[in-house]
């Protein structure tokens, strides 16, 4: 069955330019959550959705990172004026209920700044 | 805020020998420890998972130990088989929070 996607699977900025990262969760799955994992290291939580509301972005590294989940489906993450330390794998976990613990990963976007 | 810590970062067992990776945590109000496998240019895929209300759990190759008063927790392969070697990592939630990921143990499976 389709799991979560996620695309494009890499990219490539310049510093400073924009960027958008998508992610399509499985169908029907209630909480989105976005996570940034670093070269050699463990997933970081960045925000999370229940539906359209955003209920925690705790994690976001600064007030460059935005994300948004306008009609309770697909999410975009964008990052403005990227820097080099932003190059990292994007990750998107979908998880079927509020109250369900299990979250299914998406194949994650590969930023890359220059 | 919750601290996971995964000993150790690599590895590296013969083929049909155990491996075993172990995890502490701080938050004494986690109650979810899932483990995940990670595969070269893919995300994170469950394995197994344990709750607080549970000591240990089983699945084929696959055992989770939990231990709450020392707030440790551990990942058993039995028979290992060259198909296991991945990066592994434990995780500790707190109910419908984030997940908080430990570093990570890359898992070498010697022929």
């Amino acid at each position: 069955g389709a799991g979560v996607s996620q695309s494009p699977r890499y990219k490539v900025a310049k510093r400073g330019q924009d960027v958008a990262l998508r992610c399509d969760p499985i169908s029907g799955h209630v909480s989105l959550f976005w996570y940034q994992q670093a070269l050699g290291q463990g997933p970081e939580f960045l925000t999370y959705f229940q539906n359209e509301a955003q209920l925690d972005k705790s994690g976001l590294p600064s007030d460059r990172f935005f994300a948004e989940r306008p009609e309770g489906s697909v999410s975009t993450l964008k990052i403005q004026r990227t820097q080099q330390e932003d190059s990292a794998v994007y990750l998107c976990a979908s998880s079927l209920e509020a109250l369900s613990n299990e979250q299914f990963f998406g194949p994650g976007t590969r930023l890359t700044v220059l | 805020g919750e601290n996971v810590e995964q000993h150790p970062s690599t590895l590296s067992v013969q083929e049909g020998d155990s491996a075993v990776i172990k995890c502490t945590y701080s938050d004494s109000a986690s109650n979810y420890f899932p483990w995940y496998k990670q595969e070269l240019g893919k995300g994170p895929q469950l394995i197994i998972d344990i709750r607080s209300n549970v000591g240990e759990k089983k699945d084929q190759r696959i055992a989770v130990t939990l231990n709450k008063t020392a707030k440790h927790f551990s990942l058993h392969i039995t028979e290992t088989q060259p198909e296991d070697s991945a990066v592994y990592f434990c995780a500790a939630s707190k109910g419908r929070d984030k997940i908080i990921f430990g570093k990570g143990t890359r898992l070498h499976i010697l022929p």
